[in-house]
């Protein structure tokens, strides 16, 4: 079936910028998660959706950053006013979460690689 | 804290070989899991395999293996038979208990396999 989707797959934006980067999960997977993939901070936990519940924000790097998931499923990571050290690699991951056996293994998307100018 | 521990940078195995990829675990939960992903140079995360805490055995999937010593707190990665396929950056990371961000994933700084013909 098909996997997690993330679009764009690249991304080149100037400094200042707002971006949009989508994440659509697997079906039926009701939890959602964003990660970012940089070169001096590894891979780190931005946000999680369980559904449509109201996330825990505390893991995004700053007041710059949001998301939101709409019915469910997809999933849009919004940074305002893009800075240099946004520059990384935004993975998106889903799971089944309560399917055993499969119990929380998070599948990800491709990633989204944003350079900002 | 959790904390996740990945001392090799780079590894270099002959093809037809086996190779162990060494992570150590810090946490103080008795409920986890540990998995590890494979991102080869397309840069998306591959699951490649998952322990439980409670996993008695050690967890096997297919050339994969999953050395698990609970005591040590470790849980190497072990991989039969090299393919030069196999040659990517490992990453292993311990998932934290659900109800922390919905088991969000801790990495570790990974590991880059490189397999030799």
């Amino acid at each position: 079936g098909a996997g997690v989707s993330q679009s764009p797959s690249n991304k080149v934006t100037e400094k200042g910028k707002d971006v949009e980067l989508r994440c659509d999960p697997i079906s039926g997977h009701t939890a959602l998660y964003w990660y970012r993939q940089s070169l001096g901070q590894g891979l780190e936990f931005l946000i999680y959706f369980q559904g449509n519940s109201a996330p825990d924000k505390s893991g995004l790097p700053s007041d710059r950053f949001s998301a939101e998931r709409t019915g469910g499923s997809v999933s849009t990571l919004t940074i305002q006013r893009t800075q240099q050290e946004d520059s990384a690699v935004y993975l998106c991951a889903s799971s089944p979460f309560w399917d055993r056996p499969k119990l929380y293994e998070q599948y990800f998307g491709p990633g989204t690689r944003l350079t900002v100018t | 804290a959790q904390k996740i521990t990945q001392t090799q940078p780079g590894m270099f195995v002959q093809e037809k070989e086996a190779v162990t990829l060494d992570c150590t675990y810090d946490t103080s939960d008795q409920s986890y899991g540990l998995f590890w992903y494979k991102q080869p140079s397309s840069g998306e995360m591959i699951f490649l395999i998952y322990q439980g805490s409670y996993d008695e055995q050690n967890a096997t999937e297919g050339r994969y293996s999953l050395n698990f010593q609970k005591a040590r707190k470790s849980a190497n990665l072990v991989i039969s038979a090299s393919q030069l396929g196999d040659s990517a950056m490992y990453f292993c990371a311990m998932r934290e208990p659900y109800y922390n961000q919905g088991g969000k994933l801790i990495f570790g700084q990974g590991t880059e396999l490189s397999v030799k013909p």
